[in-house]
């Protein structure tokens, strides 16, 4: 397997236009988390999916953002308008759990910059 | 609020010798903990993961240690290599309550010189 697939690897845009991150999960995985890392926060969960459904969107900043699973090899998460304060890498991951607990494997990560 | 706190932002050992990596954290509910590999430009890779059940686990040249009475994990690599430098993180979750949420710490970022 390929492992989780990210697209676009960067994106440069400018204030107020709208950007749309790309996530491919690995094949058979049933969770799907979105990611954001920054200097000043770190690694935090923006939200996470079960079966394509979202189950916790806490993370999630403000209305500026939103995520969708239409099915269960794709995801995106939308940031409409973006501002430069959203300039961060944006991991997606997954995972698969059948029983007990497993580890989440990650993308590569897009590196988002808002000017 | 940090629930999962990584108190040295970074670490340098000498190759061959140990590089111990501590982690902290507050909430009890808590109860399976991961360490993570970093590479620059490049997604957090698993390493090594620990279930409150247990206080230590084994993998090669890798081992954490869970003291639940402090609220403590450490991960020790022994011996160091200079191909682990990177950066390591510290991860909980409480998956007991149902939720797969995984929370940080912020990183420790470890040199191995050679």
């Amino acid at each position: 397997d390929a492992g989780v697939i990210q697209s676009p690897r960067h994106e440069v845009t400018e204030m107020g236009q709208e950007v749309t991150l790309r996530c491919k999960p690995i094949s058979g995985h049933d969770y799907l988390f979105w990611y954001r890392q920054t200097m000043m926060r770190g690694l935090e969960l923006l939200i996470y999916f079960n079966n394509n459904v979202p189950i916790d969107d806490s993370g999630m900043p403000e209305d500026r953002f939103s995520a969708k699973m239409p099915n269960a090899s794709f995801s995106t998460l939308k940031i409409q308008p973006s501002e430069p304060r959203d300039s961060a890498v944006y991991f997606c991951a997954s995972k698969f759990r059948p029983w007990g607990n497993t580890e989440a494997f990650f993308g590569q990560g897009t590196r988002l910059t808002v000017v | 609020d940090q629930q999962v706190k990584q108190n040295s932002p970074s670490l340098s050992v000498q190759e061959g010798r140990i590089s111990i990596l501590n982690c902290d954290y507050t909430n009890s509910m808590f109860d399976y903990f991961l360490w993570y590999k970093k590479y620059p430009a490049e997604g957090p890779t698993f390493l090594i993961s620990i279930s409150s059940i247990k206080d230590k686990n084994e993998d090669g040249r890798f081992t954490v240690f869970l003291n639940k009475s402090a609220k403590h994990l450490s991960l020790h690599i022994v011996p160091s290599q200079p191909g682990d430098s990177a950066v390591y993180f510290c991860a909980a979750s409480g998956t007991q309550g149902g939720s797969e949420k995984l929370v940080f710490g912020k990183g420790t970022k470890l040199t191995v010189n050679p």
